[in-house]
């Protein structure tokens, strides 16, 4: 079975700050993609950034990147210079691979992040 | 592009009773799926409607069900509700090829479901 894995359920940073969102998983595919997916207080979910499994390099987006190690199976999201907006669930997702497709999306438990004016 | 709604936002049912929740997906998609989403169990994926048919179920009783219109528009469906159905149920939607394919999915706000 997959499973995906956030080990922090809360962190708190100063605004401008840089902070790291771990998230480990566990897959017997070899080809796959990673989501980063927010959730703030008004419950809408949005991603936030995508990694396909076989590009060696890191996604970026703006502010967000990835340090995507796949032999030791960890997809972290880095937030640079920190915003209040910012503030939110993170969820860490893994398409759950069965037969020739996906059943929809495993999340983690959620890093609820704050972020501190 | 107008985005996920669904309808309604807020409903109370007590222990017994059915419920049916909507979604209308962003215009021209035509996947949607459900997932629950509970304090305790946190996201766990429902179904999957692409084109009228179910296209992936998660692990979940009989009691759910959904079921796709030709507009795209879906519905889903809980029977003899318990009080474990308390949850926000969010609806994403996404134009088809699906999250294995690294797919994008647009969700829903949500309707939070509150079982007494």
């Amino acid at each position: 079975a997959q499973t995906v894995t956030q080990s922090q359920p809360e962190m708190s940073v100063q605004e401008a700050e840089t902070v790291t969102l771990s998230c480990t998983y566990d897959t017997s595919e070899n080809n796959y993609y990673l989501f980063w997916y927010k959730q703030p207080p008004s419950r809408q979910m949005i991603l936030v950034i995508r990694q396909e499994a076989y590009k060696q390099q890191n996604a970026t987006e703006n502010r967000f990147s990835v340090n995507f190690q796949k032999a030791a199976k960890s997809f972290s999201l880095k937030i640079s210079d920190s915003q209040l907006g910012d503030t939110a669930m993170y969820f860490c997702a893994f398409p759950t691979y069965s037969g020739g497709g996906a059943d929809g999306l495993t999340f983690g438990k959620g890093t609820h992040l704050i972020i501190q004016p | 592009k107008a985005g996920v709604t669904q309808t309604p936002r807020y409903l109370i049912k007590t222990r017994g009773q059915q419920v049916t929740l909507s979604c209308s997906p962003i215009s021209g998609h035509r996947s949607v799926s459900w997932y629950q989403q509970t304090p305790g169990q946190g996201l766990q994926f429902l179904f999957e409607y692409f084109s009228e048919t179910q296209r992936n179920k998660g692990n979940f009783p009989g009691r759910f069900s959904g079921r796709q219109f030709s507009n795209s528009r879906s519905e889903m469906n809980v029977s003899t509700l318990e009080l474990g159905d308390s949850a926000l149920y969010l609806c994403a939607s996404s134009s088809g090829q699906g999250a294995g394919e690294g797919e994008t999915q647009y969700f829903g706000p949500g309707t939070r479901l509150l079982v007494l």
